[in-house]
């Protein structure tokens, strides 16, 4: 049974260009989460979806970030115009139906985000 | 602010000897922590969760502790191994709340 997969690994944009970073849940898993980590700083939550439905998006900037979990195919973490600050390890969890944060939360390796 | 802190940024102890991390919360009113371990470039692993009704939760050589009255989880690894050596993170969640709210982790060295 794979795991949460992430791509790409590494992505390398220049300011004002787009990043688009991909999740694939672990099979039977309908919960997906996003969270960013910062150097030095913890895990930052930003956005909890289901099967095209975003349940919490409480920790999403306002702008120019977007996410969305399709009925098929991974999840995608959209981040428009990206400026430095968005320079970034991007971690993906998933989690089985019935449950949501009161169980395990698998992560993906990761996708980190480097802004020229 | 809400804060979940992990008061030691990095700890090193001797193999075989217990590491104690602290996690410490404020403003806040977790009814599950949960404990994760994270090694470079790679994404955190679950290890516990405990609920505020638990005192303790053991799981082979981890141990996990929830006092509500301190507003503090310990986790000991006893009999520690070099391969131990990692980034132990505390997360917790309120009652309801959707997201888990992470400290930013003690890095524990187990020295040979």
């Amino acid at each position: 049974n794979a795991g949460v997969m992430q791509n790409p690994r590494h992505l390398v944009r220049r300011r004002g260009q787009e990043a688009r970073l991909r999740c694939s849940p672990m099979k039977g898993h309908s919960h997906v989460y996003w969270y960013r980590q910062l150097p030095e700083e913890g895990l930052k939550f930003m956005v909890y979806l289901q099967k095209e439905n975003i349940i919490d998006e409480s920790g999403m900037p306002k702008e120019r970030f977007s996410a969305e979990f399709p009925k098929e195919g991974p999840s995608i973490l959209r981040i428009q115009q990206v400026v430095r600050g968005d320079s970034a390890a991007y971690f993906c969890a998933s989690s089985p139906p019935g449950t949501g944060f009161y169980n395990e939360q698998f992560f993906g390796p990761g996708t980190r985000l480097t802004v020229l | 602010s809400q804060k979940i802190e992990q008061n030691s940024e990095a700890l090193n102890i001797q193999e075989g000897k217990t590491a104690t991390l602290t996690c410490n919360y404020t403003n806040y009113s977790p009814a599950y922590l949960q404990w994760y371990r994270q090694d470079p470039g790679r994404g955190p692993v679950f290890l516990l969760l405990i609920r505020e009704n638990e005192k303790e939760k053991r799981k082979e050589r981890l141990k996990v502790t929830f006092d509500t009255t301190l507003k503090q989880s310990l986790f000991h690894i006893t009999a520690s191994q070099p391969a131990d050596s990692a980034t132990y993170l505390c997360a917790g969640q309120e009652t309801g709340a959707n997201n888990l709210f992470f400290g930013t982790g003690t890095r524990l060295t187990v020295i040979p």
